[in-house]
């Protein structure tokens, strides 16, 4: 079956622009996920978001960042006023959910560039 | 501070080996750890360990989980270039979100 897309799969952009990514998770999962993975760093939690509750955006690291889930589906990563340490790929993941053994399925990923 | 550290960040062996990547956890509220294969971009899951002790396998690939020591070993016995990737471990906390804390990866290159 269909995994997770991501879209676009490469964006390079001018600081200080917004810039959106996409995200398809795979149908029927209720959690979905996004991370951000510098150079040689490990994959960094960025936010999260299960069914129709809260999203956790305890990863998000400033207020430029934002992501929304529209109809339980698609998400939507923005970054405003982007700045060249927002440089990184930007994977998304879902999952069937949080009870019991899971396993999250990830994206292709988003390389994003700023110069 | 919730921490995950791997070693050693970088491995060069000849193919046919064998290696062992170490993954230690600092971290409150453990629910379980996360083996994940990192080719290009996007992680493979490799294995969940919840309990210590208890070796879990996957023909070449296995791990073992130790909750006292905060520790998890991966080993890759007789080792192909097809394994060459970065090799990430992953913690699950026990809270509303289910987030996972990542360790910064081992990259493994395997010569032939």
């Amino acid at each position: 079956g269909a995994g997770v897309s991501q879209s676009p799969s490469n964006k390079v952009t001018e600081k200080g622009k917004d810039v959106e990514l996409r995200c398809d998770p795979i149908s029927g999962h209720t959690a979905l996920y996004w991370y951000r993975q510098s150079l040689g760093q490990g994959l960094e939690f960025l936010i999260y978001f299960q069914g129709n509750s809260a999203p956790d955006k305890s990863g998000l690291p400033s207020d430029r960042f934002s992501a929304e889930r529209t109809g339980g589906s698609v998400s939507t990563l923005t970054i405003q006023r982007t700045q060249q340490e927002d440089s990184a790929v930007y994977l998304c993941a879902s999952s069937f959910g949080w009870d019991g053994a899971y396993e999250q399925y990830f994206g292709p990923g988003t390389r994003l560039t700023v110069t | 501070e919730d921490k995950v550290v791997q070693s050693p960040l970088s491995l060069v062996v000849h193919e046919g080996d064998t290696v062992t990547l170490n993954c230690s956890y600092e971290v409150t509220n453990f629910r379980s750890l996360l083996w994940y294969k990192q080719e290009k971009k996007a992680p493979t899951f490799l294995f969940m360990l919840t309990s210590s002790g208890i070796e879990k396998k996957s023909g070449r690939l296995s791990s073992i989980l130790d909750k006292k020591e905060l520790f998890s070993i991966l080993n890759i016995t007789a080792t192909q270039t097809g394994d060459s990737a970065v090799y990430l471990c992953a913690v699950e906390k026990i809270q509303g979100a289910q987030k996972l804390v990542f360790g910064q990866g081992t990259r493994l290159t395997i010569n032939p």
